[in-house]
């Protein structure tokens, strides 16, 4: 899976959109890009992934550029419960035969404030 | 539902004890896995299972780690004779075939 470089750290203030960057400039053209959280003293939680559209749930949007070398998880309206470490993954898609664990790095700790 | 969950949520062992991590799966979810995670680090692969066929386990420190899923649904991970850098937090995983992972609340071994 390709590596992916994240910053180390990021504030954002309460009600204010968090916009948490990822460089990923390896990437091949049958890997995702997925997101996953980690609060406090929890087990990591799924995000968001996407290929090469942009893609939004209920959580998050995830903007991927078009030469998929960088990608940005965006959180509209962050609150106090969004502080978490963020961690962006590359992997291959297992529908398409890929190995199926996740490799994480160090993240992003994400800390809103108010 | 219930989610994945994960017993103890806390162990303190000796150096040179056994332990035996327990995980249950959300019913039905095919893939399990473990990884562990050090203090300030990223979690890290160490087995994945595919119903009770272990089909990866090339992230297993050593030979003192084993992990079982005999019947396809709830999984252990033992550590024979712990170290203490074996102290980390075990975190177990479902999914339904390759779908995103779900994760447990961890097991925070302590080896003194």
């Amino acid at each position: 899976d390709a590596k992916t470089t994240q910053p180390t750290s990021m504030d954002c203030a309460e009600g204010r959109a968090a916009n948490l960057p990822c460089n990923h400039s390896t990437i091949s053209g049958n890997e995702y890009v997925y997101w996953y959280r980690q609060i406090h003293s929890q087990g990591p939680q799924y995000i968001i992934h996407g290929l090469k559209n942009n893609e939004t749930n209920e959580m998050a949007s995830l903007i991927i550029t078009e030469d998929r070398k960088s990608s940005t998880l965006i959180l509209p309206h962050a609150t106090l419960r969004d502080t978490a470490v963020y961690y962006c993954i590359v992997r291959v898609s297992i529908l398409t035969g890929g190995g199926n664990k996740l490799t994480f790095g160090t993240g992003t700790q994400l800390k809103v404030e108010l | 539902g219930a989610g994945v969950s994960q017993s103890p949520r806390y162990k303190v062992a000796k150096r040179g004890q056994d332990v035996a991590l327990r995980c249950d799966p959300i019913s039905g979810h095919v893939s399990l896995f473990w990884y562990q995670q050090a203090l300030g680090q990223g979690p890290e692969f160490l087995t994945y299972f595919q119903n009770e066929a272990q089909l990866d386990k090339s992230g297993l420190p050593s030979d003192r780690f084993f992990a079982e899923r005999p019947e396809g649904s709830v999984s252990t991970l033992k550590i024979q004779r712990t170290q203490q850098e074996d102290s980390a937090v075990y975190l177990c995983a479902s999914s339904l075939a390759g779908l995103e992972q779900f994760f447990g609340p961890g097991t925070r071994l302590t080896v003194l």
